[in-house]
């Protein structure tokens, strides 16, 4: 079982939608929980962290299920700008080691 | 401010070549950390560095060396380059390797050994 698993999509979904995201963990140890964005060719960064009480920031709402060890990703409204790929980011006690799940890809279409 | 900046964005080798990505911070961050992502897959963790002259192995270091002279650089050495090390190398720093810090990434290089 990998340790970061999320749906590769891609998933297709129409301005103005609301989409929505898993990701699983296996190490029910981690400790935080993370969702980057990447753009096609380029660097990962940072759209929001995931606290246990679940987190907004405008359009995105992340939330954390520590019995399920899943995150989810929330995105309303969606905008032809979202069409990246998100990533699920799973850190441990230390810090270090940082587990980036493969990824999954949203496409929104006008 | 530059933040994360990585040199060369494209590089093509042949096997048994070496090279040296570079990559240096200005945000004057402790931790920075060497990824590789292959197609359809997630970073992995190739070698971090919590210091000037400190650095461990990541999860993929087979092939690659380091070293941190000073807290801005950090570059990644390939030596005897492979088809399997054909990749999207980034580079990343953070201020602390605490559970809550972002990761700051650079603009990755593109590497192709044939």
């Amino acid at each position: 079982r990998k340790e970061v698993e999320q749906d590769p999509g891609p998933f297709n979904v129409p301005e103005g939608a609301t989409v929505a995201f898993n990701c699983t963990y296996s190490n029910s140890a981690s400790q935080s929980f993370f969702w980057y964005r990447q753009d096609c060719r380029k660097e990962p960064k940072l759209l929001m962290s995931v606290y246990s009480s679940g987190n907004e920031d405008g359009r995105f709402t992340a939330q954390l299920n520590r019995a399920s060890q899943y995150i989810s990703l929330l995105i309303r409204d969606s905008k032809l700008s979202d069409s990246a790929t998100y990533l699920c980011v799973v850190k441990d006690t230390g810090g270090f080691k940082t587990i980036f799940g493969a990824g999954t890809r949203l496409f929104v279409k006008a | 401010n530059a933040g994360v900046t990585q040199t060369p964005k494209f590089r093509i080798l042949k096997i048994g070549q070496s090279m040296t990505l570079q990559c240096a911070q200005d945000m004057n961050h402790n931790y920075m950390y060497w990824y590789r992502q292959d197609p359809g897959m997630g970073l992995k963790l190739i070698y971090y560095s919590v210091g000037a002259g400190i650095t461990d192995k990541g999860e993929v270091p087979n092939g690659y060396n380091v070293s941190r002279s000073t807290t801005e650089d950090f570059p990644l050495r390939l030596e005897l380059a492979a088809p399997s090390q054909t990749s999207v190398y980034f580079c990343a720093s953070s201020y602390e390797a605490g559970v809550r810090n972002e990761q700051y990434f650079g603009p990755g290089t593109r590497l192709t050994v044939t």
